[in-house]
């Protein structure tokens, strides 16, 4: 069954630690990007990734990290350096990035809740 | 910095009555648009798409949308509502801007249909 996983559903974290939030996916996906939901705020774009070993910021990257080592696999550190951290975290992936074939999935999403 | 707007934020309506939640996008050039939705509790899903020729764009579940590149508008419409589509929807565009093609989101609507 091909998709994108994101673990864990549920996350708690005390304020000055970081954590890092899993993304991982089997569609053989070239493209991989993290997204922040926030109510209101629609989905702001944190990172993202053409390709292994590379990545690029997004619209709201201060106090994220992330790496690409494999290609299935994308997972985001939220830093103590992020400054209001709570939200609900979005991976997806696509194809490509590029004119076409870039029709994002969506995985199911990590609630963050920081105590 | 390219723009999605998305005119209402929660939309109420009854079972059988139409819908048309509105989308502007602020970019001049080539764009993809894309309209996602959230039902409660799951994944973002894709609704509908478009890249280019036929500017009515059919989608699942019966919705549909029209890009009118003169007004910079994606409107997605559905003729008659079920309580089942009660949900958040999201409209998306991407760019040609730094080569990139990522999606810009807009702020989504929360529709409610009441049975």
């Amino acid at each position: 069954d091909g998709g994108i996983t994101q673990s864990p559903k549920y996350l708690f974290r005390k304020e000055g630690q970081n954590v890092t939030l899993s993304c991982e996916q089997n569609l053989n996906h070239d493209a991989m990007y993290w997204y922040r939901q926030d109510p209101g705020q629609g989905l702001r774009l944190i990172y993202y990734s053409q390709i292994v070993n590379d990545f690029q910021k997004g619209d709201i990257a201060e106090g994220y990290s992330v790496s690409r080592e494999k290609k299935e696999s994308f997972p985001l550190t939220v830093t103590s350096a992020q400054k209001n951290p709570t939200a609900f975290y979005l991976c997806a992936s696509s194809m490509r990035m590029g004119r076409l074939h870039n029709e994002q999935f969506f995985g199911p999403g990590t609630r963050l809740t920081v105590l | 910095a390219q723009s999605v707007s998305q005119h209402n934020h929660h939309v109420i309506l009854s079972e059988a009555a139409s819908l048309e939640l509105g989308c502007n996008y602020s970019y001049g050039g080539t764009v993809n648009l894309f309209w996602y939705v959230q039902y409660p509790g799951q994944h973002l899903q894709l609704l509908l798409k478009y890249f280019s020729g036929d500017p009515l764009v059919k989608g699942i579940k019966g919705f549909e949308a029209e890009f009118i590149k003169s007004k910079f508008s994606f409107n997605l419409r559905k003729p008659s509502v079920q309580w089942s589509d009660t949900a958040e929807y999201f409209c998306a565009a991407s760019y040609s801007g730094a080569g990139s093609y990522q999606l810009t989101f807009g702020k989504g609507t929360k529709l409610s249909v009441i049975p």
